[in-house]
């Protein structure tokens, strides 16, 4: 169980163009889903909290004008890259939890590699 | 500010060799220490851990807790090339903070 699937798994864009990547927990309900990013021999940064119905607290640094985060159900979050830029390319990776079970694991996608050119 | 250090950043081992992992914590509200390998693509977990003192341990690695030091430990017994990842270390509060994470390589 706990499932969490990414779409695209990989996608390449024009300099300016915007970009929708989707989250969904296919067997549980994500109370609260999670938006990291990864560039190259890095670590993940967490770039936005997202609870269902709420909207996105961003981390300190990130835009959330550019970076728009929906989590408009308790199985699919999206995070849209506005007018992206070359430096926008990185590897996007979503996490999903529960909260209402108790338990603070989270279950993470497998990811969504974005090349800005 | 919440902060997790993981050392040493990377280790080059020989297959059968065993290796310990470092995580030291800072962070508030702590629920709980994470531990994940990451090869190409997203990680995937390994431990979750919340109470100090007991080891958890699934085949050749292992992980303990030390939450009045602030700092956990994962051990990898007898090595195989299959070992060869970035293991990442998270704090969990009501979200996850990471560690620069140690970067493993196995040679035969």
């Amino acid at each position: 169980g706990a499932v969490v699937s990414q779409h695209p798994s990989r996608v390449i864009c024009k300099s300016g163009t915007s970009v929708k990547i989707e989250c969904r927990s296919l067997d549980f309900q994500a109370t609260t889903m999670f938006w990291y990013r990864q560039f190259p021999k890095k670590s993940l940064m967490l770039m936005a909290t997202s609870n269902e119905g709420s909207k996105a607290t961003y981390e300190q640094g990130v835009e959330k004008d550019k970076f728009l985060i929906n989590h408009a159900s308790l199985t699919l979050s999206t995070l849209t890259v506005t007018s992206a830029h070359p430096e926008d390319s990185s590897f996007y990776i979503c996490s999903a939890a529960d909260r209402r079970t108790g338990s603070y694991e989270q279950y993470f996608g497998p990811g969504t590699r974005l090349t800005v050119t | 500010e919440d902060k997790v250090v993981q050392s040493p950043l990377s280790l080059v081992v020989h297959e059968g060799d065993t290796v310990t992992l470092n995580c030291s914590y800072e962070v508030t509200n702590f629920r709980s220490l994470l531990w994940y390998k990451q090869e190409k693509k997203a990680p995937t977990f390994l431990f979750m851990l919340t109470s100090s003192g007991i080891e958890k341990k699934s085949g050749r690695l292992s992980s303990i807790l030390d939450k009045k030091e602030l700092f956990s430990i994962l051990n990898i017994t007898a090595t195989q090339t299959g070992d060869s990842a970035v293991y990442l270390c998270g704090g969990n509060t009501d979200k996850l903070i990471f560690g620069t994470g140690t970067r493993l390589q196995v040679f035969p």
